[in-house]
């Protein structure tokens, strides 16, 4: 296991609705990337937090937001929710120490959401 | 637009074979490629890869990158059921803010027979 938890692990909603996922990062990690996984496809990047700002977005419309605390757990919302929306959302944590240098991204065990 | 393409999508096996996994890529701003292991929920790191030519090793697991031909492959040796899995191929590129992503493949579903 990698120390990355994330809440809830299953989540019913009906389109139109909004939701929050949680996740908490490995102890000692500073950055978090959120990433949606559609069934049968790879994970693509919805967004990252880097010391509680965002630090870079993929292709997601303005109704994923997010936000990272000072403990460096983070949130992600989603509102108005579509029935596309339905996917297993990752959490990713790793240590950025700004040298440009690579660090692995250790990920959580995702939530399931379904929108009905 | 960036791209990582694994080759083959899905494979079935017998305990004791050796499987070859593929990846390539097409992505501006470089930094590393990294290989998961993903069996329920959450993907597993098995390997990152910065330098051409030098290959990793984990027990019956190893990984090469080719930074000229612009592709990785995994091999699994001695394959056991326990193997049977998803294994994804990520690319770390270097966004405009100095922060990473991952591009990630569309996955290897791998079957392994007893």
């Amino acid at each position: 296991e990698t120390g990355v938890t994330q809440s809830p692990t299953h989540l019913i909603k009906t389109r139109g609705q909004q939701v929050t996922l949680r996740c908490s990062s490995q102890s000692g990690h500073n950055t978090v990337s959120w990433y949606q996984q559609a069934l049968g496809q790879g994970p693509q990047f919805i967004f990252q937090y880097y010391r509680e700002e965002e630090n870079g977005r993929g292709n997601f419309p303005p109704r994923f937001s997010g936000l990272q605390f000072p403990n460096y757990s983070s949130e992600l919302n989603v509102n108005a929710l579509e029935l596309d929306d339905s996917a297993l959302y990752l959490c990713a944590s790793s240590l950025d120490s700004g040298t440009g240098a690579s660090y692995e991204q250790y990920f959580g065990p995702g939530t399931r959401l379904t929108v009905t | 637009e960036d791209k990582v393409v694994q080759s083959p999508l899905s494979l079935v096996v017998h305990e004791g074979d050796t499987v070859t996994l593929n990846c390539s890529y097409e992505v501006t701003n470089f930094r590393s490629l990294l290989w998961y292991k993903q069996e329920k929920k959450a993907p597993t790191f098995l390997f990152m890869l910065t330098s051409s030519g030098i290959e990793k090793k984990s027990g019956r697991l190893s990984s090469i990158l080719d930074k000229k031909e612009l592709f990785s492959i995994l091999n699994i040796t001695a394959t056991q059921t326990g193997d049977s899995a998803i294994y994804l191929c990520a690319v770390e590129v270097v966004m405009e803010t100095s922060g990473s992503r991952l591009t990630f493949g569309e996955g290897t579903q791998l079957t392994v027979n007893p």
